[in-house]
C-alpha cells in the first residue's frame, strides 16, 4: 500500500533554517510528482509546491519561492523540503502528499521556531 | 490566484441527516476539484477528485457534484465518524488552493 513517511517534529531558532524528508513506499517513486501543504494552527491548507522526482522539476506557489527548497533521492524514494530564513510565520504543520490529486498524505511535520 | 469560497464554516447535523458542503471558484476551475477530511490531529483524506469520482475505500454515502465554479459535497445519513473538519480544492490552475474549511459536528 501507498505510504508516505515523514521526519519528526523540529524545534528550530529564528533565522536558522530544516530540512524535512518523506519516504515514499508502495509505489514507483518516479511516477508521480510530490506537493507539499503547509498548515498553520487551527487554519487552513496552503499548497507550498511540488517536484517530479523523474526530472526534478518543480512549480511552486509564489508566496514560497525563496522560502521553501525541494528535492529527491531517487535512490532512496526520498523527497525533502529545506525551509530557510525561518520566522514564527513558518511555525506549522507541512505535510508531503502525492500528486496530482494529492491522494495520499504522509503524517506530517510539525516546525516549531522559537528562540 | 483562484480564491475558494467555501459555506457554510461550520454545520451541526444529527446522526443519519443529509448534509451539503459548497465550495465557489473565482473562476471556471473545469471540474478539477477535490474534496477532503481531516479527523482531530490526523493527515487530511480525499474524498472526491474530479468534482464526483469516489475515491477507492470512501463510504458511497458521499458524493460531489457541481461545474463551472460551483461545486458540492453531500453525505447522505450522517455518521458518527465523519465528525471533522472538510476543505475543497482546486486543481486546475497554479498555485493550487484550498477552502477555507467547514467544521462538521454531530448535534
Amino acid at each position: 500500500q501507498v505510504k508516505l513517511l515523514q521526519s519528526g517534529a523540529a524545534l528550530v531558532k529564528p533565522g536558522a533554517s530544516v530540512k524535512m524528508s518523506c519516504k515514499a513506499s508502495g509505489y514507483t517513486f518516479t511516477d508521480y510528482w510530490v506537493s507539499w501543504v503547509k498548515q498553520s494552527h487551527g487554519k487552513s491548507l496552503e499548497w507550498i509546491g511540488e517536484i517530479y522526482p523523474n526530472s526534478g522539476a518543480t512549480n511552486f506557489n509564489e508566496k514560497f519561492k525563496g522560502k521553501a527548497t525541494l528535492t529527491v533521492d531517487k535512490s532512496t524514494s526520498t523527497a525533502y523540503m529545506e525551509l530557510s530564513r525561518l520566522t514564527s510565520e513558518d511555525s506549522a504543520i507541512y505535510y508531503c502528499t502525492r500528486s496530482d490529486t494529492l491522494d495520499y498524505w504522509g503524517q506530517g511535520v510539525m516546525v516549531t521556531v522559537s528562540s | 490566484d483562484i480564491q475558494m469560497t467555501q459555506s457554510p464554516p461550520s454545520l451541526s447535523a444529527s446522526l443519519g441527516e443529509t448534509v451539503s458542503i459548497e465550495c465557489r471558484a473565482s473562476e471556471d476551475i473545469y471540474s478539477n476539484l477535490a474534496w477532503y477530511q481531516q479527523k482531530s490531529g490526523k493527515s487530511p483524506q480525499l474524498l472526491i477528485y474530479y468534482a464526483s469520482s469516489l475515491q477507492d475505500g470512501v463510504p458511497s454515502r458521499f458524493s460531489g457534484s457541481g461545474s463551472g465554479t460551483q461545486y458540492s459535497l453531500k453525505i447522505s445519513g450522517m455518521q458518527p465518524e465523519d465528525e471533522g473538519v472538510y476543505y475543497c480544492l482546486q486543481g486546475s490552475k497554479y498555485p493550487l488552493t484550498f477552502g477555507s474549511g467547514t467544521k462538521l459536528e454531530i448535534k
